[in-house]
């Protein structure tokens, strides 16, 4: 089926650099992808979204891009902190499959200091 | 407020025991999820409820049931519950189904021996 899937399990910068997290997706139907960020021990927490019509989204330093050529939506954050330290779910929402909020597999993102 | 709210935090079963995992949400929210998360692996669908006296499945629904008991809460019940069901699981709620932002509570660990 259908699957919303991240190209590398782990990431390490060094404090201040700039962090990007890829993931590739399948599914052309989807209307909204999303970026979560989850602590340790912690439920995961909305960072971003874009809608499938957009090719960038920006919040507060972190930017979102979305290829759909390529299928490839990317989250970069900039000037990494030690709080960034989590893993990075990307996942994706189609409105004519019931609008279900579907997760991929996660990217750990660790800053060294 | 306290958003999401799960009961128990943590769980130990025997195989063929049955329980029921409890959740709550007071942001007044239409859709609320259950989801498991495995080691090193992302959060899958297990059940959510569109809105109040409505249930559909997910991902991954076999072995478990879901009851909407009013706006605010949704129930996760194993009947039997089997070592494959040994996972962290969370509920979710979000605004309307579709909707981008879902808040997540802090997690069940369940471990069935």
């Amino acid at each position: 089926g259908e699957s919303v899937g991240l190209h590398l399990p782990t990431l390490s910068v060094q404090e201040g650099d700039n962090s990007i997290i890829n993931c590739a997706y399948s599914n052309s139907a989807s209307d909204y992808f999303i970026w979560y960020k989850q602590e340790s021990g912690k439920g995961p927490q909305f960072i971003i979204d874009i809608r499938s019509n957009m090719d960038k989204r920006q919040g507060q330093r972190v930017t979102v891009l979305l290829n759909k050529t390529v299928k490839h939506l990317s989250l970069q954050i900039a000037a990494t902190q030690p709080g960034d330290s989590a893993v990075y779910f990307c996942a994706e929402i189609a409105y004519n499959q019931g609008g279900k909020l579907i997760f991929g597999q996660g990217t750990e993102l660790s800053v060294k200091p | 407020n306290a958003g999401v709210t799960q009961t128990p935090k943590f769980q130990v079963l025997k195989t063929g025991q049955s329980m029921t995992l409890q959740c709550a949400q007071d942001m007044n929210h239409n859709s609320m999820y259950w989801y498991r998360q495995d080691p090193g692996m992302g959060l899958r669908l297990i059940y959510y409820s569109a809105s109040e006296g409505t249930t559909d499945k997910g991902e991954v629904p076999n072995g478990y049931n879901v009851s909407r008991l009013n706006k605010r809460e949704f129930s996760l019940r194993l009947e039997s519950a089997a070592p494959s069901q040994t996972s962290v699981y969370f509920c979710a709620s979000s605004e309307w189904t579709g909707g981008t932002e879902a808040f997540f509570g802090q997690g069940t660990r369940l471990t069935v021996v």
